[in-house]
Formats: structure tokens, sequence, C-alpha cells
């Protein structure tokens, strides 16, 4: 089975702090994804990477990067964490077929408080 | 855009009723559908899919068939238990893996 793990369920960040969720799948997956899940907004994809050091913007990058130096990890990076930037983080993985548009696997979650 | 469209929720129902969750969407190819789950406290977890049209997807008791000819993929089971309570996204996926496109969710509670 696909396994993603994200490093925490639950954090407390004060506004103005540089935050960090990470990101592991251990499956080689090429694709690895960001999203932010809010209530009646369903997903909203951050930022994605279909390969090692390379990155590309989703729908709602603005406050956020990312970096990705190996394989199996994705980190996202809130530079100046705002009150705004509340919500549930999933990371997801996929593997690459160039034709097929196939299944995305997710992480448990972070639930991050920004105070 | 590509969009997906679900029935709003909560949903509540009482264990062994009838369900359906419906799903439209909206898309410019051939999109692969998808309908995933989400526990309380867990992250997504895919529940089926259909890659075509007429296809039907299938796991634990609920199906959803693609159906182009409508642009709906509703999600039915037959006989609700109280264990599948949970968050329900139908989601699109078609110009490539980066093109996931989810609805909003719907809460379903299923009491005994």
């Amino acid at each position: 089975d696909v396994k993603v793990t994200q490093s925490s369920r639950y954090l407390v960040k004060r506004t103005g702090e540089k935050v960090f969720l990470e990101c592991v799948q251990d499956m080689d997956h090429e694709n690895m994804f960001w999203y932010r899940q809010d209530p009646g907004l369903g997903l909203r994809l951050i930022y994605f990477s279909y390969d090692v050091k390379m990155k590309e913007k989703g729908d709602i990058p603005e406050g956020y990067s990312v970096s990705r130096e190996k394989k199996e990890r994705f980190s996202l990076i809130l530079e100046s964490a705002s009150t705004n930037q509340t919500s549930m983080y999933l990371c997801a993985s996929s593997i690459w077929v160039s034709v097929l548009k196939d299944t995305q696997y997710f992480g448990p979650g972070t639930r991050l408080t920004v105070l | 855009g590509n969009s997906v469209t679900q029935m709003e929720g909560p949903v509540t129902l009482s264990e062994e009723a009838f369900l359906t969750i419906n799903c439209t969407y909206t898309a410019t190819g051939y999109p692969s559908l998808f309908w995933y789950v989400q526990y309380p406290g867990e992250g997504l977890q895919l529940l089926l899919k259909a890659t075509k049209a007429d296809d039907k997807g299938s796991n634990k008791g609920f199906e959803a068939t693609y159906r182009k000819e409508t642009t709906s993929f509703h999600l039915e089971k037959g006989s609700v238990q109280v264990s599948d309570s949970a968050v329900y996204f139908c989601a699109l996926s078609d110009l490539g893996p980066h093109d996931m496109r989810f609805g909003a969710g719907t809460r379903l509670t299923v009491k005994p």
C-alpha cells in the first residue's frame, strides 16, 4: 500500500512565524501535491511537483513556497504565517503516467492554526 | 475551466437507508472521475473511480456510473451503515495529474 505521511497532525503557530510542513511518500511516486482544505471550498491546489527540484504553482500559491530536494519528500513553507492561512493542509502523491489520469494518494493532513 | 458540483450537505440518514449523493461535472476533455472519502480526523482515501463513459466504479457497496450524456457521476449505496459516516468528495482529472478538481464535499451522518 502507498503510504504518505505528514510531519504533524496539529500545529499552532503565531502570526509572522515561518512554518514548515513536511510530507514523505514511500512509493517512489514522481508527482507530489500540496492542497488546503476549507469548509465549503473542497480542496484547492497550492503547489505541485513533477520531479526533484521541480515545482509548479497551483491555484492559490500566494504566501506559500515549496521545496523538493529528494524524490520522496515535499515540503510546504509559509514564509510569514497569517491568520487566513489557518486551514487543513493535505499532501498527496501519484505516479507519472502521461496519458492516464491516475489516482492521488493522500496523507492524513496537518491542521494548522495561526494565532 | 473544469469543475465539479456536488450536492450540498449535510446528509443525515438512518442505518440501512439508501444513499445518493449527486455529482455533476464540467470538462473540456475526457476526464477520469473519482469519489474520495474522508473519515473524521483523516486524509482522503480513494473510494472508487471510472475512467471512461459508461464505466461503473464500485467499492465497499458504493457504486457510481460515469454518465457522459448527463455529465454526472452520482454516488449510491443500497444500505448505509454507521461506519459510512464521513465526508465524500467527487473529483475529476482531465489535463493531467495536476488538474484534479474537487467538489466542496458532502458530509454524511448515519444514525443507528
